[in-house]
């Protein structure tokens, strides 16, 4: 079964730094892989989406990469701002979409 | 995300009870799929459906039952079997590109639900 670990648990940052979001999964037979952002009581705004012949994805500040063969996924926030400050979760889809999540980084953006 | 409405937005259930989270969508999505979200867990699949009148149990459907008679509307019944219904629950959906990859699954804003 596929295992989706995200490291770290939570990351507080000043603002203006960039910053690296890590996901690693055990099944590299991987179909996609999406980045998520949930703020506190909300439901999750999708971010990015990889798919498995891509090896990164670009959306103006955000930057996520994928290496199917090391089982690593990367997501690059480039210029920080208070506004980013939020859970991002990765999930790695397997048939049909079904996705596995990771447990999320809580990131804190500091003015 | 716009064109997804879970309602309601919290919800309590006695001891016994059988709930219903609504779930209804506006993006001519065909596949849907319900959530769980516990804390310090990530999501947990609960059932998805990718066509009316279709659907397939997910990793944790014990306690739960869906139906699927509309393309726009997918329900979660939370039944008396299911001993620890406490969490928020999420509804997604996802269309297909022409090339049959998939696209982003698209998520509601959730349902908390109680038990009193």
């Amino acid at each position: 079964k596929q295992e989706v670990t995200q490291i770290p648990a939570a990351l507080s940052v000043p603002e203006g730094e960039n910053l690296v979001l890590n996901c690693s999964f055990t099944d590299s037979a991987i179909y996609n892989l999406q980045w998520f952002r949930q703020d506190p009581g909300k439901g999750l705004t999708s971010l990015l989406l990889i798919q498995s012949s891509q090896r990164e994805q670009t959306s103006g500040r955000l930057n996520a990469s994928l290496d199917k063969s090391s089982g690593r996924s990367t997501l690059y926030i480039a210029a920080s701002q208070p506004g980013d400050s939020a859970t991002y979760l990765c999930a790695a889809s397997t048939g049909a979409n079904n996705l596995f999540f990771g447990t999320g980084t809580r990131l804190t953006v500091i003015p | 995300d716009g064109g997804i409405t879970q309602s309601p937005k919290y919800l309590f259930r006695k001891e016994g009870q059988n709930v219903t989270l609504s779930c209804e969508q506006n993006l001519n999505h065909d596949a849907m799929y319900w959530y769980r979200q516990d804390p310090g867990q990530g999501l947990r699949l609960i059932y998805y459906s990718q066509i009316v009148n279709d659907f397939q149990k997910g990793d944790i459907a014990e306690g739960y039952s869906v139906s699927r008679e509309k393309k726009e509307s997918f329900p979660l019944t939370v039944t008396s079997a299911q001993k620890n219904p406490t969490a928020f629950y999420l509804c997604a959906t996802s269309g297909w590109n022409k090339g049959g990859s998939n696209q982003p699954q698209h998520f509601g804003d959730g349902t908390r639900l109680s038990i009193l």
